[in-house]
């Protein structure tokens, strides 16, 4: 068990750029979430994955935030056409179904929009 | 909806004292309780949990008990150390694990 992990952990982009993170969960978990982090405040929920189906997305994801789970395994969160209020800590964490809920979380990927 | 409201920091303590963060759910059903902790630079934790009511969590020190009548999950440690200085997250889940919903966080410093 290698824990979750997450790269870059730094992204310095200017607006307008398209950016790609990756997570890689915990090899025998089939959830994996996304959260978004700012300053000062709790993560908030993105989107959830149960292997490769994504069967949730929260109101928070506008239509230029985009994720996938090809294979079941790594996830990929893009964000297209980024803007100034993109910047936060992006965080995955993955859990097994079945578990007590447990989720265990990567060390985040900081974005940076110029 | 479903919410966690936590007493807003940050918190100042003198190692070896008594730490108290008070903890407050909103949520239908029965949620599973959480705290987590972030140590600067890091990402978030699990401290402990609870999955029912009455049900205390334990780690490191710390305690939190489930208490379903006040709709709290308060965290407690006897005597803090200056190692346990952090950002302390509560959360909640429901049953179904889809997602979590966060408090904002309380940022306690352990001062020698």
């Amino acid at each position: 068990d290698t824990g979750v992990s997450q790269n870059p952990r730094h992204k310095i982009t200017k607006r307008g750029q398209n950016v790609t993170f990756r997570c890689d969960p915990i090899s025998e978990h089939n959830r994996l979430y996304w959260y978004r982090q700012t300053l000062g405040q709790g993560p908030e929920f993105l989107t959830y994955f149960q292997n490769e189906a994504q069967l949730e997305k929260s109101r928070l994801l506008s239509d230029r935030f985009s994720a996938e789970r090809p294979k079941g395994s790594f996830s990929t969160l893009e964000i297209q056409r980024t803007e100034q209020g993109d910047s936060a800590m992006y965080l995955c964490a993955s859990s097994a179904s079945g578990s007590t809920d447990t989720q265990y979380f990567g060390p985040g990927t900081r974005l940076t929009v110029l | 909806g479903d919410s966690v409201t936590q007493m807003e920091g940050p918190v100042t303590l003198s190692e070896e004292a008594f730490l108290t963060i008070n903890c407050t759910y909103t949520a239908t059903g029965y949620p599973s309780l959480f705290w987590y902790v972030q140590y600067p630079g890091e990402g978030l934790q699990l401290l402990l949990k609870a999955t029912k009511a009455d049900d205390k969590g334990s780690n490191k020190g710390f305690e939190a008990t489930y208490r379903k009548e006040t709709t709290s999950f308060h965290l407690e440690k006897g005597s803090v150390q200056v190692s346990d200085s952090a950002v302390y997250f509560c959360a909640l889940s429901k049953l179904a694990g889809n997602q979590f919903y966060f408090g904002t966080g309380t940022s306690l410093t352990v001062i020698p």
